[in-house]
């Protein structure tokens, strides 16, 4: 069955770099179709998404962030990276991964996602 | 960037009740448009999928209508296992977009 898990610092100072990991299992992002993206959702607030790796290694961002987020993937790990770069207060969040395909084009698959609060 | 709305914001309904959120789209995007349930502290759970496609596993009260820029879900008989909040989203464009949500709770 398809799981995905984040991993990464619950804390993180004002200016730092975050690091967010996500491990999944059940599908390989070696098959042609599949996709995992990352979004994030602030305490009371709607989510928001951040960026897409694909099968293929196509990468897509969000167009506010792009200039501070990186994704990559390890396929021989099962993992996807994301970096967000000079982290702020408003960064705060829980941060998903989650799988799309070229099926559906849609997220069927989440993580259960990760709390990461910026304060010094 | 396609911008996603959704109406209303928030209702309040009872067990029994027929539910309709309505969600639009800033362009035209298809039927690229997928809902999703959130309960408090847990991920979002896929609803429906291009539209009007039921998801494995989704109740058949559940379904979803609509093409271009206007969209609806609408729940039938509403149970006690459905109050939370629901997010539109578009598959159409990259980058990806929700809704701001609209909560559902118990009258």
């Amino acid at each position: 069955q398809v799981t995905l898990k984040e991993s990464g610092p619950a804390l993180v100072n004002p200016t730092q770099t975050l690091t967010l990991t996500c491990t999944f299992s059940g599908f390989s992002l070696n098959t042609s179709g599949m996709r995992v993206s990352w979004i994030r959702q602030p305490p009371g607030k709607a989510l928001e998404w951040l960026a897409r790796i694909d099968w293929d290694d196509d990468k897509f961002y969000s167009t506010s962030l792009k200039t501070r987020l990186t994704i990559s993937k390890d396929t021989s790990k099962n993992q996807v990276v994301l970096t967000l770069a000079n982290m702020d207060p408003l960064d705060t969040a829980t941060y998903y991964c989650a799988r799309s395909t070229t099926t559906r084009y849609a997220f069927d698959f989440w993580g259960q996602g990760t709390m990461v609060t910026v304060s010094s | 960037d396609v911008q996603m709305t959704q109406s209303p914001s928030s209702l309040s309904a009872s067990v029994g009740d027929r539910v309709t959120i309505t969600c639009r789209a800033s362009q035209t995007i298809n039927t690229y448009l997928n809902w999703y349930q959130q309960k408090p502290g847990k991920a979002p759970k896929l609803l429906i999928y291009a539209a009007s496609s039921l998801q494995s596993g989704v109740p058949s009260r559940f379904s979803g209508r609509g093409s271009g820029t206007d969209f609806t879900l609408t729940i039938n008989s509403l149970q006690p296992e459905d109050f939370a909040t629901y997010y539109c989203q578009q598959s159409f464009i990259t980058p990806r977009s929700f809704g701001p949500g609209t909560k559902v709770d118990i009258k």
